[in-house]
């Protein structure tokens, strides 16, 4: 069956500081990733999303990024971290069709 | 520009009674629709989902009405339970490509014992 896993579960960081979010998934092959953002009192925003490996689309203009060195590895990174980048990070995943399955999250806050 | 919207931020209903979230969708292209569960500190599961061929889907106590000429979806929970508390997404899709999936703001249900 098919997992998928996020870490850190939470995550302090200060603002300049870099960041680095991994998600992997297991059980499939090819799938496409996503990158959300739940900030405070929001709904799910769509960050990036990737087709394959090296592929990334960006959704949102942001002081972060993503890359996909792997098949079903999927990272979010930040060179320097602000204080608007807190929110709640969601990975997931999808194969062609429809839905997706998400991780179960990172807590960031930016101090 | 929202495709989805989930124009109610909140609802709260006693333990017991029906709980009705309602959402509401602008593409007509879109041909299926779900409902994710979120808890707090959690990732969003998937619930209930319904194509667009049908206008209702029943699963235990959630049931998904489907109004395509309204571009209105419901998702009624009964009976509600306190475990039901959560923040509800609604989402829909038109399966083409790989950002596929739009998602509503989401309905914080509070069922009250």
């Amino acid at each position: 069956s098919q997992t998928i896993h996020q870490w850190p579960a939470t995550l302090v960081q200060p603002v300049g500081s870099p960041l680095s979010l991994e998600c992997t998934v297991e059980g499939t092959s090819n799938p496409n990733l996503y990158w959300y953002r739940q900030a405070a009192g929001r709904g799910l925003q769509l960050l990036f999303y990737s087709v394959g490996i090296g592929q990334i689309s960006s959704e949102v203009p942001q002081n972060l990024s993503a890359s996909r060195p792997q098949d079903r590895q999927f990272i979010l990174s930040s060179k320097k971290l602000l204080l608007s980048d807190s929110g709640f990070y969601l990975c997931a995943w999808s194969e062609t069709g429809y839905g997706y399955t998400f991780g179960s999250g990172t807590r960031l806050t930016v101090v | 520009d929202q495709q989805v919207k989930q124009n109610s931020p909140s609802l709260s209903v006693q333990e017991g009674r029906i709980s009705i979230l309602n959402c509401d969708y602008t593409n007509s292209m879109f041909d299926y629709f779900l409902w994710y569960k979120k808890y707090p500190a959690e990732g969003p599961t998937f619930l209930i989902s319904i194509s667009s061929i049908k206008d209702k889907n029943e699963d235990g106590r959630f049931t998904v009405f489907l109004n395509k000429s309204a571009k209105h979806l419901s998702l009624h929970i009964v009976p509600s339970q306190p475990g039901d508390s959560a923040v509800y997404f609604c989402a829909a899709s038109n399966g083409t490509g790989a950002n596929n999936l739009f998602f509503g703001t989401g309905t914080r249900l509070t069922v009250i014992p």
